[in-house]
């Protein structure tokens, strides 16, 4: 099976920067997904690692490290828009995604 | 990408009556649709893998027979939950992708049991 650990709640401040760590146990993947979720509405992608190190896209980065079964997601210049839960979640080839529990993330000015 | 459209959003129904939810992928024939459900401040959990033309594989402790999954068509996927409790209100959303490519989800529909 696959375990899936990152924090419940993290805030932080306008224009700021924040690390959500993700740790994971699993026998195999494809790639570990970062999606955005706001309550009540469907999650939104954010970034999409395979391979070991980072992906930069924009204010977002996303950072993979297979031997270690860690990955973070690291976002700048916090806008008050970034306030909402962050889901590490893990691809298997061909079969749903498994999401962690997810990190509230709350953005104030 | 693909466009994935699910209906209703919302939809309140009285404890024991059954609702039926909608999953279209309206730009891409998708064999495989997945149905997760996701209770307050919880995570998406996967309840079933929807397979066009055969039977929906359900994950352990959803029961099948509650949650009835019709897949007969490459663009249209339905979720019926069957004598809703009100245990049973909670945010369902489907999806289609995998094998390589990105994950496109629905809008989600938000239940409530009175």
């Amino acid at each position: 099976g696959q375990n899936i650990d990152q924090p419940t709640e993290m805030t932080a401040t306008e224009g700021a920067i924040v690390q959500i760590n993700c740790t994971y146990q699993t026998s195999g993947f494809n790639g570990l997904f970062w999606y955005q979720q706001h309550a009540g509405e469907a999650p939104t992608f954010l970034s999409y690692n395979v391979l070991d190190g980072l992906e930069e896209k924009g204010r977002f980065s996303s950072f993979l490290s297979r031997s270690k079964g860690y990955s973070y997601l690291l976002l700048k210049e916090l806008q008050m828009k970034d306030s909402a839960s962050y889901l590490c979640t893990l691809n298997q080839a061909g079969t749903a995604l498994i999401f962690g529990k997810g990190t509230t993330l709350s953005v104030s000015s | 990408g693909a466009v994935v459209s699910q209906h209703p959003s919302r939809v309140i129904c009285k404890s024991g009556t059954s609702v039926k939810i909608e999953c279209r992928s309206l730009d891409f024939q998708a064999t495989t649709m997945f149905w997760y459900r996701q209770f307050p401040k919880q995570s998406l959990m996967l309840m079933a893998t929807s397979n066009e033309g055969s039977k929906a594989t359900y994950e352990q402790g959803v029961e099948k027979d509650k949650f009835l999954i019709n897949h007969a068509s490459l663009t249209l996927s339905t979720l019926t939950v069957t004598s809703a409790h009100p245990e049973d209100s909670s945010f369902y959303i489907c999806s289609i992708g995998g094998g390589g490519y990105g994950y496109t989800f629905g809008s989600g529909t938000r239940l409530t049991v009175v």
